[in-house]
């Protein structure tokens, strides 16, 4: 398994601001991954970050909006942009430690509140 | 694109009794499925996954069985204890490469009552 961390684990934003959420996990890792869990929700996926290179984003998650970074194997970022009430959610991220094995593991999860 | 299916959304037993969460899928090449354990407040915690090469796959108290044929696999939680109280995910992927992207159940609310 590996150790992640995100920051922050909380906010409360007003709407039409920016927010920039950390990973780091404590070793390096081939795949980083940022999902998103609305309130009482399963989990949706928004992009895979990829390292020295855009993101990946899947249906229905643009760049514009969420912007990703991922400087290096350990770490990355996901901004949630110009918010709106309904980008209130849970942000995780995942990382896959092994292309053997290919298990996710989580982080602790960002808790954004949007008013 | 692959689909998932979970059942039930809530699920009450008494401490001691099994628990049983069911799930379906649609794409017939997905060929990995891992269950997540969520507790208030906490991030997903992987608890147990099964490859599209076995049917069953055991670690203590948790069970995970799989039937390719009829496209659906299910948890097992036998001995069931407050602490395994939480929300439980299925997922469902296509590893290729060096991974794949999972697709989630809609969860099921656990509730352990002692």
């Amino acid at each position: 398994s590996a150790v992640i961390s995100q920051k922050p684990s909380r906010d409360i934003c007003q709407r039409g601001t920016s927010l920039t959420i950390q990973c780091q996990v404590d070793s390096q890792v081939t795949m980083m991954f940022w999902y998103r869990q609305q309130p009482g929700q399963s989990l949706t996926l928004i992009a895979t970050a990829n390292q020295g290179s855009e993101a990946t984003y899947e249906s229905g998650f643009v760049i514009d909006k969420f912007p990703i970074s991922r400087p290096n194997l350990t770490f990355s970022t996901l901004t949630v942009s110009n918010m709106s009430p309904e980008d209130s959610s849970i942000y995780l991220c995942s990382v896959d430690t092994s292309p053997v094995n290919n298990e996710q593991f989580f982080g602790p999860g960002t808790r954004l509140t949007v008013l | 694109g692959e689909n998932v299916e979970q059942h039930p959304s809530t699920l009450s037993v008494q401490e001691g009794d099994s628990a049983v969460i069911k799930c379906t899928y649609s794409d017939s090449a997905s060929n990995y499925f891992p269950w997540y354990k969520q507790e208030l407040g906490k991030g997903p915690q992987l608890i147990i996954d099964i490859r599209s090469n076995v049917g069953e796959k055991k670690d203590q108290r948790i069970a995970v069985t799989l039937n390719k044929t009829a496209k659906h696999f299910s948890l097992h939680i036998t001995e069931t204890q407050p602490e395994d109280s939480a929300v439980y995910f299925c997922a469902a992927t296509l590893i290729y490469n060096q991974g794949g992207k999972l697709i989630f159940g809609q969860g099921t609310e656990l509730s352990v009552k002692p």
